[in-house]
């Protein structure tokens, strides 16, 4: 299973845009970058996933470099209620599972 | 529909008995999945199903776990002689039928804890 790798922990103002980073080098041509987020004491919850092109949704933007080594969840405008752990999840398209890392735990100051 | 759901959300064992939790997923999602998930860790895969069909188990599914889904609608997930390493968080998801990529749906887990 491919591997991602996110910073440990990042922290943000509220109302200030947020940009979650998450390295994936050995990516292969046909997987999915998936956003997962887990709100304490909750199970986790789908955010945004992307091929190659940028994609945005009601919760947030996705970013994917042209190489697609890499690439970056952005929160427009943080809330308190964004603090989670986010997880950056490589899927292949002839798998259903979800293989998490360890995720980034944001928290956000008012 | 209220979404995923799982019964009961904590179960308080002794190491030995055996436990059986019941996950409730979305209606009409044929694709539904089994998750276990310690302090401080993403949730790790335990096993899928395709409806009734059981497709993958993961190497941490030893003997002592088995899971069912008859009928394609509910699930159990049964733990036989409980250990103390048991303890945890396990979480069940459900995702419709579809030949791209989708999200899946989790429900808020069931805690289990082994004394």
């Amino acid at each position: 299973d491919a591997k991602t790798t996110q910073p440990n922990s990042m922290e943000s103002n509220e109302e200030e845009p947020v940009h979650l980073p998450c390295n994936h080098s050995t990516i292969s041509g046909t997987d999915y970058i998936h956003w997962y987020r887990q709100l304490p004491s909750q199970g986790p919850e789908y955010v945004i996933h992307g091929l190659t092109s940028n994609v945005n949704n009601r919760m947030a933007s996705l970013a994917i470099a042209e190489d697609r080594k890499s690439s970056t969840l952005i929160l427009h405008r943080a809330t308190l209620r964004d603090a989670a752990v986010y997880y950056c999840i490589l899927r292949r398209p002839n798998t259903d599972k979800l293989i998490f890392g360890t995720g980034t735990r944001l928290q956000v100051f008012p | 529909d209220t979404g995923v759901s799982q019964d009961p959300r904590h179960k308080i064992t002794k190491r030995g008995q055996n436990v059986t939790f019941r996950c409730d997923p979305i209606s009409e999602h044929n694709r539904l999945y089994w998750y276990r998930q310690t302090l401080g860790q993403g949730p790790e895969f335990l096993t899928y199903f395709q409806n009734e069909a059981q497709l993958e188990k993961s190497r941490l599914l030893s003997d002592r776990f088995s899971a069912e889904r008859p009928k394609g609608s509910f699930s159990t997930l049964e733990i036989q002689r409980t250990e103390q390493g048991d303890s945890a968080m396990y979480l069940c998801a459900s995702s419709p039928r579809d030949r791209t990529n989708t999200e899946a749906f989790f429900g808020q887990g069931t805690r289990l804890t082994v004394v």
